[in-house]
């Protein structure tokens, strides 16, 4: 069974522009999370998706950044215009049902440096 | 892959031996708790977790204790091997009654093996 996978592993931009992360859970997931590093801090949780519904966006920073997850498969998380802070590593994890145990299944994440 | 060295507090074991890696946690609601080993360039992954109504469960040379009274989460690893070098993060959340699914991470400990 294929993980969670993230493109791409690693993007460079300028501040201003804008930048395009994508997940794919694992097949059949139906809760989709996102979640980032910044330098020198701990790994914070930005949103869930329960199938193509946001589920919980409490952690979004601002609204320069934008998830969708049409059709309930893959994801996308869009940071429009990017800032130097928001460089660090984004993670996507996914999980078959709510609440279960055995924990969140993460992929290897999307190093962004915005310069 | 990612700096695993981003001002974390490190734990220094001999091969061999068995380590401990303690987290702190602050919300008295949280009810789950998960424990994640990171290597350098992956996403974390998942190695053990603990319900509340628990304040110990074992795994394969892994150990979780919990106590509630102090909000306290130990990791124990026995007989460490070179492959255990990572960093450890613990993680809550409030699993039961509808909370919220965002994981709530702690800072993470470096744990190095030394040959």
């Amino acid at each position: 069974e294929a993980g969670v996978t993230q493109f791409p592993s690693h993007s460079v931009i300028e501040k201003g522009q804008t930048v395009t992360l994508r997940c794919d859970p694992i097949s059949g997931h139906d809760n989709l999370y996102w979640y980032r590093r910044v330098m020198g801090k701990e790994i914070k949780f930005l949103l869930h998706f329960v199938k193509e519904s946001k589920q919980d966006e409490s952690g979004m920073p601002n609204n320069r950044f934008l998830a969708e997850r049409t059709g309930g498969t893959y994801s996308t998380l869009k940071v429009q215009p990017a800032e130097l802070e928001d460089s660090g590593v984004y993670f996507c994890a996914s999980s078959q049902v709510r609440g279960a145990t055995g924990g969140q299944y993460f992929g290897p994440g999307t190093r962004l440096t915005v310069t | 892959g990612e700096s695993v060295g981003l001002h974390l507090p490190t734990l220094s074991v001999q091969e061999g031996d068995n380590s401990i890696i303690n987290c702190a946690y602050s919300n008295s609601a949280s009810d789950y708790f998960i424990w994640y080993k990171q290597e350098s360039g992956k996403g974390p992954q998942f190695i053990i977790d603990i319900r509340s109504n628990m304040d110990k469960r074992q795994g394969q040379r892994v150990t979780v204790l919990l106590n509630k009274t102090v909000k306290h989460l130990s990791l124990q690893i026995a007989a460490t091997q070179p492959g255990d070098s990572a960093v450890y993060f613990c993680a809550e959340n409030i699993n039961s009654g509808g909370g919220a699914d965002g994981l709530t991470f702690g800072k993470g400990t470096h744990l190095i093996i030394q040959p």
